[in-house]
């Protein structure tokens, strides 16, 4: 079946980048999307991607997919310590059906 | 400001004990949804509702049924609690569209003795 995978953790410094990446099955996903979990709450929409773009700008954040690969990253400049928490990418394989895939999730841990 | 609100945080029951965690959206969402989140496995969706009274079976339905009977609210029971259902239990809402975002509760965390 489906499967969308990420690493579990990732440590960077405060001022670094932090790149997360996932890797997914599904071929025909319309959408990719980044949620952000912070300690203790549900989890939060930070971007998403259309299947048709390569890259995705937002501030801080820059999304880049690689279709041939099935490969989607998630860079986040400038890290800063509130940017600690679990980031998820999610994958609906089949458009309409609100059949989400999530990821394992990547725990984040910003080091001042 | 959107919110979905899972009536309880945290829960202790015995295993054998009927479970009712509660979900409330003010959106006027179509969409609702049940997820467990454990570590390792990322979110697992066990049940989702598109519309009042309507229900489908996600990846991890057993031991677990749903009720929606009112568009705002969507409740997940457990019949007979199992320590195997100790977990983080996540409910969300969306709205039909393209791009379906989803709107998470902050979760009832359910420990089963």
């Amino acid at each position: 079946g489906e499967d969308v995978e990420q690493s579990l953790f990732l440590s960077v410094r405060e001022g670094d980048s932090s790149v997360i990446n996932c890797t997914y099955t599904d071929s025909s996903s319309t959408y990719l999307y980044w949620y952000k979990q912070e300690p203790g709450a549900g989890l939060q929409l930070l971007t998403y991607i259309f299947s048709n773009m390569d890259m995705k700008q937002d501030q801080r954040l820059t999304v880049l997919l690689n279709k041939k690969d099935k490969h989607l990253s998630l860079r986040i400049a400038d890290t800063q310590t509130g940017d600690s928490a679990i980031y998820f990418c999610a994958d609906e394989p089949t458009s309409g059906t609100y059949k989400y895939i999530f990821g394992t999730g990547t725990r984040l841990k910003v080091l001042a | 400001d959107v919110k979905v609100t899972q009536s309880s945080r945290y829960l202790v029951k015995r295993t054998g004990e009927k479970v009712f965690l509660e979900c409330v959206q003010d959106m006027d969402h179509e969409n609702m949804f049940w997820y467990r989140q454990d570590p390792g496995l990322g979110l697992r969706l066990i049940y989702f509702s598109y519309d009042v009274k309507m229900k489908e079976k996600g990846d991890i339905p057993e031991g677990y049924s749903v009720s929606r009977e009112k568009k705002e609210r969507f409740s997940l029971i457990l019949e007979s609690a199992s320590t195997n259902q100790t977990s983080m239990y996540l409910c969300a809402s969306s709205t039909r569209g393209l791009a379906g975002e989803l709107f998470f509760g902050e979760g009832s965390r359910l420990t089963v003795l």
